[in-house]
């Protein structure tokens, strides 16, 4: 069953932001969101994770809605290079023996 | 060096051969996980260990075996290859304390 939901496209002109949006509708309170990014195919990458608290690192920003039920990942200004599927997963961090499962991803497109 | 290694990269095999997909890790995690995707689709489990001792079927086992040899090691198996195990594979790493997932570069499997 799958545990987010993300949109299957975006397009986003370089240099601007790119807002990526997930639902989470049925997280549970030892759950954290987490992003990924799969460049061609190559294996994913780690781009950032939270639990309520909004998250910012060197590649992202990720905002969690107060209710946890949707996550959006920003990337502040998308280049080129940012072209890749993103994955938003749910996942038990410390301690959890919970398999951690993708879905479909969102394609993000920078266009030049 | 890369932290997950998988072997090998490509591969072309016959309809009905038993095929080897090795995985190694230098990450010293206990948890391990096999994906396969496929063209324009996600990632899919296919099997994950939480120790050496603890194998356990993921969403598409069926056709498929594992085997962790040891902490560092969990290899794929297809006993009997048919044309739609045609996928990328990807081995992955996952601390106990619930680290980010490592992926590892991918093998290219085709069955002809």
């Amino acid at each position: 069953d799958a545990k987010t939901t993300q949109p299957t496209s975006m397009d986003c002109a370089e240099g601007r932001a790119a807002n990526l949006p997930c639902n989470h509708s049925t997280i549970s309170g030892n759950e954290y969101v987490y992003w990924y990014r799969q460049i061609h195919s190559q294996g994913p990458q780690y781009i950032i994770h939270g639990l309520k608290n909004n998250e910012t690192n060197e590649m992202a920003s990720l905002i969690i809605t107060e209710d946890r039920k949707s996550s959006t990942l920003i990337l502040p200004h998308a280049t080129l290079r940012d072209t890749a599927v993103y994955y938003c997963i749910v996942s038990q961090i410390s301690g959890g023996y919970q398999k951690v499962t993708f879905g479909t991803g969102t394609k993000l497109q920078v266009i030049p | 060096d890369a932290d997950v290694t998988q072997t090998p990269r490509n591969r072309i095999t016959k309809t009905g051969k038993r095929i080897m997909l090795e995985c190694s890790q230098t990450k010293g995690h206990d948890r391990m996980y096999w994906y396969r995707q496929d063209p324009g689709l996600g990632l899919r489990l296919i099997y994950y260990s939480f120790d050496v001792k603890d194998i356990n079927k993921g969403e598409i086992s069926d056709g498929y075996s594992v085997s962790r040899q040891a902490q560092a090691k969990f290899s794929l198996s297809l006993e009997s290859a048919i044309p739609n195990q045609t996928a990328l594979y990807f081995c992955a790493t996952e601390g106990a304390d619930g680290n980010t997932i490592y992926f590892g570069e991918g093998s290219w499997l085709t069955v002809v």
